[in-house]
């Protein structure tokens, strides 16, 4: 599957710092997901895009779909202590095919 | 609601030893997916199945088979254990093709095949 391109691969940023990641691709996607997942469990869910130039909140986090179709970034503002945790991006090409998982960001946050 | 549950939660295996690992969903979703996460590697497409009744191979389908019976279940199989299949599985579900096709998450398996 395609792999996507997404970056930083880690940050280690201060509690209440605002915190930036995207993700890639070589390919057009119709969906971008996002998902966070803690250690020792399944990825949550966090935000599902299905639009070009989709702006979309959840609480802290706004996540936005490339206009290109190719990119998508996500943000969180005012970092806590409990957004620690890696989050990735996942590319769907159309309704019903296999999510592609970029390799993840991980995020640590100090008090 | 429970959502997606998997079973066992890990489990240390003898190669050549044949396991299966369970996964139910109580969504009443159409489709259902097995990813395998490596560390480097991200998540990784094993099977899926739009439908009850059917399936099909996702990126990384050697060594692996799985069937769907109902539309709740979907167990994968490993017929004879090999140690580069130690890795942690997720199963995963989705409403199915036609709709907003976001996929949902089980707890995971933590697989060491020694």
């Amino acid at each position: 599957g395609q792999q996507l391109n997404q970056s930083p691969q880690s940050m280690f940023i201060q509690e209440g710092e605002d915190v930036s990641m995207n993700c890639t691709s070589s390919s057009i996607f119709n969906t971008w997901l996002w998902y966070k997942q803690d250690p020792g469990e399944g990825p949550v869910l966090l935000i599902a895009l299905y639009k070009a130039g989709e702006l979309t909140s959840n609480g802290r986090l706004t996540a936005q779909f490339g206009i290109t179709r190719k990119d998508s970034f996500l943000n969180i503002s005012a970092s806590i202590p409990s957004d620690v945790g890696i989050y990735f991006c996942a590319g769907q090409r159309n309704s019903g095919y296999a999510l592609n998982f970029g390799k993840g960001t991980s995020l640590l946050v100090t008090p | 609601i429970a959502g997606i549950t998997q079973a066992p939660t890990s489990q240390i295996l003898a190669a050549g030893r044949r396991m299966t690992l369970r996964c139910t969903q109580d969504m009443r979703h159409n489709a259902m997916y097995w990813y395998r996460q490596d560390l480097g590697l991200g998540l990784r497409l094993i099977h899926y199945s739009n439908t009850a009744g059917t399936t099909g191979k996702g990126e990384v389908p050697d060594g692996y088979s799985v069937s769907r019976a109902n539309t709740d279940d979907f167990p994968l199989t490993l017929a004879s254990a090999v140690p580069s299949q130690t890795s942690v599985y997720f199963c995963a579900s989705s409403r199915g093709q036609g709709t907003r096709n976001e996929q949902f998450f089980g707890p995971g398996t933590r697989l060491t095949v020694l």
